[in-house]
């Protein structure tokens, strides 16, 4: 069975200071990921994805992931956090079955 | 705006009752997905629906069910319910094309449940 794990619960960044969130999956196929956000009372917003290619994808907000098949990760990256990043970050995994599997989230503060 | 429309908004109900939500996925969109938010529990994959027929099943209960109808909107039942099926409940929807396993979900707003 697939799974997505966040390692990180809560991280607290101040504004302006770079950003990674960690994400790592378990899959024996090709796994089509997902970064996607979720701000208080929204649902969920799509910030990037990967199913193929180029490993480094750019997304929405100037957000971007590297997929690392070899870790199994597919980490979300942004160079300089702005307050209004602050929100849930969820990382999913889509199998060919359609089955979608969400990590538990990361909730990201960010300091002024 | 995902497109994605869900009501109610919000719900509160009695232990023991019933409840219907509903979703109206995107324009031409035939997949539908529903997910369970609650603190505890995280975001928990339901089901899925694609173009009418059950595709894809996750953790959901047997006192849950859902369909999809010909006019592609669909409805999530809840029955029998306990205090631990308050949660947010989130419709999706994707494919509008070809294989759907790397689009995209376009997420609605949600229905809070209560059970009191």
């Amino acid at each position: 069975a697939q799974s997505v794990t966040q390692p990180d619960i809560h991280i607290t960044v101040s504004e302006g200071a770079s950003l990674e969130l960690r994400c790592n999956y378990s899959y024996g196929a090709t796994p089509y990921l997902f970064w996607y956000v979720q701000s208080p009372g929204q649902g969920l917003q799509l910030l990037l994805k990967y199913f193929s290619g180029d490993t480094l994808v750019q997304g929405i907000k100037g957000f971007e992931a590297e997929f690392k098949r070899s870790q199994s990760s597919f980490n979300l990256r942004k160079p300089s956090v702005h307050w209004s990043d602050a929100a849930e970050y969820f990382c999913a995994l889509n199998t060919n079955a359609g089955k979608s599997t969400f990590g538990d989230g990361t909730t990201l503060t960010v300091k002024p | 705006d995902s497109g994605v429309t869900q009501t109610p908004k919000h719900l509160i109900t009695a232990t023991g009752q019933r409840v219907t939500l509903r979703c109206s996925p995107r324009s031409g969109d035939l997949s539908v997905y529903w997910y369970q938010q609650s603190l505890d529990q995280g975001l928990q994959f339901l089901i899925q629906y694609y173009n009418g027929e059950e595709r894809a099943k996750g953790n959901i209960l047997e006192r849950f069910s859902a369909q999809q109808f010909p006019d592609l909107h669909s409805e999530l039942n809840l029955s029998s319910l306990e205090l631990g099926d308050s949660a947010l409940y989130f419709c999706a929807s994707s494919a509008r094309t070809g294989s759907e396993s790397y689009n995209e979900q376009f997420f609605g707003p949600g229905t809070r449940l209560t059970v009191l």
